[in-house]
């Protein structure tokens, strides 16, 4: 199993450009979730997935929208980014009462 | 709302000696789960160790131990035998009993260890 996947692992985008943050698991797991990471501070929810077609809001979603088409993929859209959107971002899955399984990040700049 | 609280920002330790890290955490509910996650430089979050609330007994796993107290809203980390591989950023987690995804995490503890 190649667990958690997350594509790319580093990206620069410029103000207002729009990007897409891959993430894949192939342990069948119906949760996933995407969290960011700012320095000096925990991961906070942005969205979440309890199975295919089903997404929710988390904590702090605004400027990010998400889908899911299959059990595997939960892409993470930034339809026009900010300067506050500079984060590392992981993705997480799980299935059941067990624990999340996070993939290893993504890096993500705005200039 | 439930909240996680890391008052340590940094802490160290020699190597072999042991190390305790703090955790309070505020709910009102009385099935949930408490995670501690450690973070090396690679970032990648690595599960340490995980406790159900309604367990009295405290979780171990290997050098790592845990120090819960339920009613004090307290989950406190334990390493021993401190190795040079622990140093890292350690995160304390909460995560609601009902089948959700959604992880609260505390602001993180730096730990350093010293050969």
């Amino acid at each position: 199993n190649a667990g958690v996947t997350q594509t790319p692992k580093f990206q620069v985008l410029k103000t207002g450009q729009s990007m897409t943050l891959q993430c894949a698991q192939d342990m069948n797991h119906e949760y996933m979730s995407w969290y960011r990471q700012d320095p000096g501070m925990g991961l906070r929810l942005i969205h979440y997935s309890v199975g295919a077609g089903i997404t929710d809001q988390g904590e702090v979603p605004n400027g990010y929208n998400v889908s899911r088409s299959t059990t595997e993929d939960f892409p993470l859209r930034l339809l026009s980014a900010a300067p506050s959107q500079t984060s590392v971002y992981f993705c997480a899955s799980k299935t059941g009462h067990e624990t999340q399984y996070f993939g290893p990040g993504t890096r993500l700049l705005v200039l | 709302a439930q909240t996680v609280t890391q008052s340590q920002p940094e802490m160290s330790v020699q190597e072999a000696e042991t190390v305790t890290l703090s955790c309070t955490y505020d709910t009102s509910e009385s099935d949930y789960y408490l995670f501690w996650y450690k973070q090396p430089p690679s970032r990648q979050m690595i599960l340490v160790i995980r406790q159900e609330a309604y367990k009295q007994q405290n979780a171990t796993e290997n050098r790592f131990s845990v120090n819960f107290q339920k009613a004090a809203k307290s989950f406190s980390l334990k390493i021993s035998d401190s190795q040079l591989g622990d140093a890292a950023m350690y995160f304390c987690a909460y995560r609601s009993g009902r089948f959700t995804d959604k992880l609260i995490f505390g602001t993180g503890t730096r730990l350093q260890v010293f050969p």
